[in-house]
């Protein structure tokens, strides 16, 4: 079956550690997303990626980073700079847009900061 | 700014009672919009999308939603609720880019 892995499901992570959550598609997608869940604030997007080898900064990308290496992994480094890094992380793809952009999600990572 | 608002935070609903979930967009062009579905500590499904043509869609669970150009709405429905309805809903508007804009949410209570 197609479809969208991360790992792990639940992170945790002591207080000035990087960490790095897996991001895997099989659905053969060009565009790949990490989002961040708070909430009440519904969805923030932090990183997206349109091609291999190329990514753009999204609306919270500070403190993150990411690369796109290959067109089916999208990992999402979350680094000692994030000030409150504790939140559910979101991945999703989609194909290259046509006419609407409809983005699948995976099952997300849970992080917590200890 | 592109923006979408879900009005109600938390709604309570019997079951076998009708549901209808509020969304409020505000963007310049003709919008595509998504209804997305989130069981808890799950990632988002898909419920329904629409992008051109017939202003009431069908999406998957039973789920209907109206596009209204003269609102600036796309509100979802459902005529009878089933317990394993209760979850996070979120609506989210295509900004005509690779991005998406999602409302805050609303999470639906389901009582017996």
């Amino acid at each position: 079956d197609g479809g969208i892995t991360q790992s792990p499901k639940y992170l945790f992570r002591k207080e000035g550690q990087n960490v790095t959550l897996s991001c895997e598609q099989n659905l053969n997608h060009d565009a790949m997303y990490w989002y961040r869940q708070d909430p009440g604030q519904g969805l923030r997007l932090i990183y997206y990626s349109q091609i291999v080898n190329d990514f753009q900064k999204g609306d919270i990308a500070e403190g993150y980073s990411v690369s796109r290496e290959k067109k089916e992994s999208f990992p999402l480094t979350v680094t000692s700079a994030q000030k409150n890094p504790t939140a559910f992380y979101l991945c999703a793809s989609s194909t290259k847009r046509t006419v609407y952009n409809e983005q699948f999600f995976g099952p997300g990572t849970r992080l917590t900061v200890l | 700014a592109q923006s979408v608002t879900q009005p109600d935070i938390h709604i309570t609903v019997s079951e076998g009672a009708s549901l209808e979930l509020r969304c409020n967009y505000s963007y310049g062009a003709t919008p595509y919009l998504f209804w997305y579905v989130q069981s808890p500590g799950q990632g988002l499904q898909l419920l329904l999308k629409y992008f051109s043509g017939d202003t009431l869609v069908q999406g998957i669970k039973g789920f209907e939603a109206e596009f209204k150009r003269s609102q600036s709405s796309f509100n979802l429905r459902k005529p009878s609720v089933h317990w394993s309805d209760a979850a996070e809903y979120f609506c989210a508007v295509d900004l005509n880019d690779y991005k998406l804009s999602f409302g805050a949410g609303t999470t639906v209570t389901v009582r017996a």
